[in-house]
Formats: structure tokens, C-alpha cells, sequence
């Protein structure tokens, strides 16, 4: 059963546009949502990140936000950008144990 | 600035055979992890450790062993391979700081293919 979704495998973007790419979560017990990104053949590498106790991050043109009460999150990249498109994982956080990956959402900027 | 390495990039087996994936970190983290990447399933935790001799079971642990003897290494074994473990498997580290101010961040290694036929 998995405890982080992204229901959306793939979304396509104007250049210039926004992208919202969204996740959701079942378990109240995570303290820390982050978001990856990843590029074939590459490890992933973090974006960014948001307490469980707040509701919005932001670092650039990446915003998290956190909706607790619906336990769901997205991520909003403003402007989107050709070398934006990869592979975006949404993860989750117990408290200092483990971490919890969703299946991934594959964006593309389209130029 | 190494950061976490993985080896070996590419590897076949054939079923029933053992190996040993490394994983070793030069930040001194103290959590260390292994991932598998599989089409539409995304990245899915195998086994953890939290400290140095400190091991726990993710969400698919089967087939897979693991030990933590040193902070900087944390190797994962398959002990008979099987078809359905061939996959991208990803190393992961991170820090644990005081006062609350970890965020959870991973820092990957760049993946170690490994086919089973």
C-alpha cells in the first residue's frame, strides 16, 4: 500500500508557464516532505524541502506548499524552464528513520 | 569531493548467483539507505541504518542483506539472485543535526545497474 502518491506520471508544460506537480500521503507520522529530482542515467538530487509543521516553502522559482488537513503537497516551479524536465519524486520523512519515495512525475518544458 | 560512491556501475549475474553492491560516504553521515528504481514504481527503500551497527528493513527487504560496521560504509548483498532484482539500485546518506535541524535531505550515490538473467 503505498503511503506517498503522485497520480500524475507525466505532465507537459508551455516554457514560461507554471508547473504544479502534486502528492499526496496517507501517514500523519512524517515530519519532513521533500521533493528530488532526477535526470537519466543520474542519482537524484534534492530540490527542496518542507517542514510538517509549516505550509509553504520557497527557494527561487520552486514553492512547496503543505495542506496538511487533505495530507497533500505540491510543487510549483514559476517559470518553467526547458532544463526543468526530468523525473520530480515527492518523498517523505519519519521522524530521523526512514524515507518514503512516491512513483515519480516525468515533466517536460516543452520550448 | 567524493560524496557517496557506488560500485560497481554495471553488473550481470545469473540467477542463484551472490554479490555485493558498495556504498561508501566521505561526509560522515550517520543514516545511510538503499533504494531500487523500477519503471512506475518509483524509488522504493530497501534497507536503512541509522548509525554505525544499526540496521532496520524498508519496504521490500527480501532477497537483500545489509550491515553497517563503519559510519562511511554500507554494503548490500544479494545472496541468491533472482530476475526480479534486476533493477537500478541507489545508494543514499544524510546527516542528522542537532537541535532538530536536519531536513531530511538524501545525498545519492549515481546508481548501480544490475541485470539478472
Amino acid at each position: 500500500d503505498q503511503q506517498v502518491k503522485q497520480n500524475s506520471p507525466s505532465l507537459s508544460v508551455q516554457e514560461g508557464r507554471i508547473s504544479i506537480l502534486n502528492c499526496d500521503y496517507t501517514n500523519s507520522m512524517f515530519d519532513y516532505f521533500l521533493w528530488y529530482k532526477k535526470y537519466p542515467a543520474e542519482g537524484p538530487t534534492f530540490l527542496i524541502s518542507i517542514s510538517s509543521i509549516k505550509d509553504k516553502n520557497e527557494d527561487g522559482r520552486f514553492t512547496v506548499f503543505l495542506n496538511k488537513s487533505a495530507k497533500h503537497l505540491s510543487l510549483h516551479i514559476v517559470p518553467s524552464q526547458p532544463g526543468d524536465s526530468a523525473v520530480y519524486f515527492c518523498a517523505a520523512r519519519y521522524s530521523y528513520d526512514k524515507v518514503i519515495f512516491g512513483p515519480g512525475t516525468s515533466l517536460s518544458v516543452i520550448p | 569531493n567524493a560524496g557517496v560512491t557506488q560500485t560497481p556501475k554495471f553488473q550481470v549475474l545469473k540467477t542463484g548467483q551472490s554479490m555485493t553492491l558498495q556504498c561508501a560516504q566521505d561526509m560522515n553521515h550517520e543514516y545511510m539507505s538503499w533504494y531500487r528504481q523500477d519503471p512506475g514504481m518509483g524509488l522504493r527503500l530497501i534497507h536503512y541504518s541509522v548509525g554505525a551497527g544499526i540496521t532496520d528493513q524498508g519496504e521490500v527487504p527480501n532477497g537483500y542483506n545489509v550491515s553497517r560496521s563503519t559510519t562511511e560504509d554500507f554494503p548490500l548483498r544479494l545472496l541468491s539472485a533472482a530476475p526480479s532484482q534486476t533493477s537500478v539500485y541507489f545508494c543514499a546518506s544524510s546527516y542528522e543535526g542537532t537541535s532538530g535541524s536536519s531536513t531530511g535531505e538524501l545525498f545519492f550515490g549515481e546508481g548501480s545497474r544490475l541485470t539478472v538473467l
